[in-house]
């Protein structure tokens, strides 16, 4: 069964603007992480954010993690149009040999 | 360069044939996974393995058969049996056994068409 679900679905920006998708999970959790795919390809890892630590940063990612609420949120600053890619949550469970992905979020963004 | 090998990158099959999906890893891992991605959907997980000659199913493991000989190729089989097979293949691995703490590297992916 699916663990993460992301929102929005799809979001639609234009370059330079901020995007923020979210996460939510249903039971507890050791870590999540975000990744990235673009169209057709295979998917990138991005950051991973363990349940200790409530907020990351990596260049333009910032990446935070609620633990009380089961969520957790990606926000991209000054988008730009290579940023255009589905982003995917995964969640990890100490002692399972997997992840759990969610259904992503569609990123479009225009020039 | 390091990394997860796949291969082909389109595959046609016609009905009641088996085919092969090829993945090959040349960064020491010693878990490695299998995931299917339908359009405009998240992954499934069909398959993985910790570590040579044992493996588990995942999800979704009906209709698929796969082997681990060696630590670096985890082909995945797709059988007559499975009777919806179009869809993305995604082959990924991971340093250790515990993938729950671990980034996993994904290769490029395979798309398999039934005609």
């Amino acid at each position: 069964s699916q663990q993460g679900e992301e929102d929005p679905q799809a979001l639609s920006i234009q370059e330079g603007e901020n995007a923020t998708m979210n996460c939510s999970y249903k039971t507890s959790i050791n870590n999540l992480q975000w990744y990235r795919q673009n169209s057709g390809r295979g998917l990138v890892h991005l950051i991973l954010i363990r349940s200790n630590e409530r907020e990351k940063h990596s260049g333009r990612l910032r990446v935070t993690l609620d633990t009380s609420k089961k969520s957790s949120s990606l926000l991209i600053t000054a988008s730009r149009a290579a940023d255009t890619a589905s982003y995917f949550c995964a969640t990890g469970i100490s002692g399972y040999s997997t992840l759990t992905f969610g259904k992503g979020t569609m990123l479009l963004v225009s020039p | 360069d390091g990394g997860i090998t796949q291969s082909p990158k389109y595959l046609f099959r016609k009905e009641g044939q088996n085919v092969t999906l090829s993945c090959e890893q040349n960064l020491n891992h010693d878990a490695m996974y299998w995931y299917r991605q339908d359009p405009g959907q998240g992954l499934r997980l069909i398959y993985y393995s910790q570590i040579v000659n044992d493996f588990q199913k995942g999800d979704i493991a009906e209709g698929y058969s796969v082997s681990r000989e060696k630590k670096e190729s985890f082909p995945l089989t797709v059988t007559s049996a499975q009777k919806n097979p179009t869809a993305f293949y995604l082959c990924a691995s991971t340093t250790s056994t515990g993938a729950w703490g671990n980034t996993i590297y994904f290769g490029e992916g395979s798309w398999l068409t039934v005609v």
